[in-house]
């Protein structure tokens, strides 16, 4: 099984809509972050976590929300889906001054 | 503010060559350096860290860092065309694990 698991790979979904995001990992790492990366603008932070009870917004958190549910589980919702939310999602994991470890992406259309 | 600046690309190079790839920093504070590659539409992986001054030697892979220029580097010795990918980099700064990411220098190693 891999380190960082997120699910769904991939999803399409309508305008408006609620969609829930999932990213489970077994590093035992307190860290996680969850990032979206579009063609040309690189990897860019939406909200990070520390520990359960420490949630920190990134420098694009307007219209999602996140949920550490357990050290092992960091959920990232978009509220109400807009087009312009469609991107690549990553789920990532630290624990030491090793670097990241992501997990596969979820790849997100909404129409 | 910690920026990372990269190339975007594409660098071409023909097979066998070297490839040598590009990252400058703003934040004189940051201590630990890293490379990831990144294949379309798939997840970044960590390919090099360094964390002191000088070059890093992984296989085919050098890293090189020069914190006074704030600088660092990435070298691909006789690339491949399985090297083709985005290369990022990235830095966090003293004491921290949470990193600061380039957009990426797209690689294409032309057989």
């Amino acid at each position: 099984d891999a380190d960082v698991t997120q699910t769904p790979r991939n999803r399409i979904t309508k305008t408006g809509k609620r969609i829930m995001l999932e990213c489970s990992q077994t590093k035992g790492h307190d860290r996680m972050y969850w990032y979206r990366q579009d063609p040309g603008l690189g990897l860019r932070l939406i909200y990070y976590s520390f520990d359960v009870k420490d949630i920190n917004k990134g420098e694009i958190s307007d219209g999602y929300s996140v949920s550490r549910q357990a050290q092992a589980k960091f959920s990232l919702s978009l509220e109400s889906a807009i087009p312009n939310q469609t991107a690549l999602y990553f789920c990532a994991t630290s624990g030491s001054r090793d670097g990241y470890t992501f997990g596969s992406g979820t790849r997100l259309t909404v129409v | 503010q910690k920026e990372v600046e990269q190339n975007s690309g594409p660098l071409s190079v023909p097979e066998g060559a070297i490839a040598s790839l590009n990252c400058t920093y703003s934040d004189r504070v940051s201590q630990s350096f890293f490379w990831y590659r990144q294949y379309s539409g798939k997840s970044p992986e960590l390919i090099m860290s360094i964390y002191s001054n000088g070059d890093k030697e992984d296989g085919r892979f050098t890293a090189q860092l020069n914190k006074a220029s704030q600088y660092v580097s990435l070298l691909i010795r006789d690339s491949q065309p399985s090297d083709s990918a985005t290369y990022l980099c990235a830095l966090a700064g003293a004491g921290s694990y949470q990193l600061t990411f380039g957009k990426g220098t797209k690689l294409s190693v032309i057989p």
